[in-house]
């Protein structure tokens, strides 16, 4: 049980194209939903906490135009990167939570979003 | 902000053999996390531990932790070549409504 699916797996476009990624919990409810970037050998950075049908809670430095979050639904969260440039070319994770459970439980990811921006 | 440092950055061993990464953390936590992420993959969860426990094990997984010493071990014993992955210890924050990722321990086990 819980699992979240990401997709795409793997994006190439051109500089200056937005692109939406979609994040889904398939089997559980999902209030808050969470969006990683992670560049190569490094950590995941959180860039904002999607909760849904709210705005999403963006950390410090994340411009908030540029990566726009939309939470519609308890099932699903969507990330899109705005003009996309180089620059923004990374790994992008997202996960979630059971809705209703306290913080003591795991969150579950989904597999991922290769960036490539040419 | 990150929460949890990891050591080592990065860790090579033989098959058979044991595996022990250590975090450590700033602030008061309410639990501490694992993960493990395979190359280009997302993470799964390894094993959680509250902030009143002080040991807890998983098939070959054991994880400590120390809030007096704000650090935690995860050990992987008798390591197997499809251990290798990255494995990330994790923090709650904000109240425990988010969690913040350690850089990171690389483990390449060798057959």
């Amino acid at each position: 049980g819980a699992v979240v699916s990401q997709h795409p797996s793997w994006v190439i476009c051109k500089s200056g194209t937005s692109v939406k990624i979609e994040c889904r919990s398939l089997d559980f409810q999902a209030t808050t939903m969470f969006w990683y970037r992670q560049f190569p050998k490094q950590s995941l950075m959180l860039m904002a906490t999607s909760n849904e049908g709210s705005k999403a809670t963006y950390e410090q430095g994340v411009e908030k135009d540029k990566f726009l979050i939309n939470h519609a639904s308890l099932t699903l969260s969507t990330l899109t990167v705005t003009s996309a440039h180089p620059e923004d070319s990374s790994f992008y994770i997202c996960s979630a939570r059971v809705a209703g459970r306290d913080s003591n439980q795991p969150q579950h990811f989904g597999d991922g979003t290769r960036l490539s921006i040419l | 902000s990150q929460q949890g440092e990891e050591d080592p950055q990065a860790l090579s061993i033989q098959e058979g053999e044991n595996a022990t990464m250590n975090c450590s953390y700033k602030t008061s936590i309410n639990n501490l996390q694992w993960y493990r992420q395979n190359s280009g993959r997302g993470l799964v969860h390894l094993i959680l531990i509250r902030s009143n426990e002080r040991e807890k094990h998983s098939g070959r997984l054991r994880v400590t932790l120390d809030t007096s010493k704000k650090s935690s071990s995860l050990l992987i014993t008798a390591s197997r070549a499809a251990d290798t992955a990255s494995y990330f210890c994790a923090t709650d924050e904000g109240g425990g409504f988010k969690t913040i990722f350690g850089a990171g321990t690389r483990l390449f086990v060798k057959a």
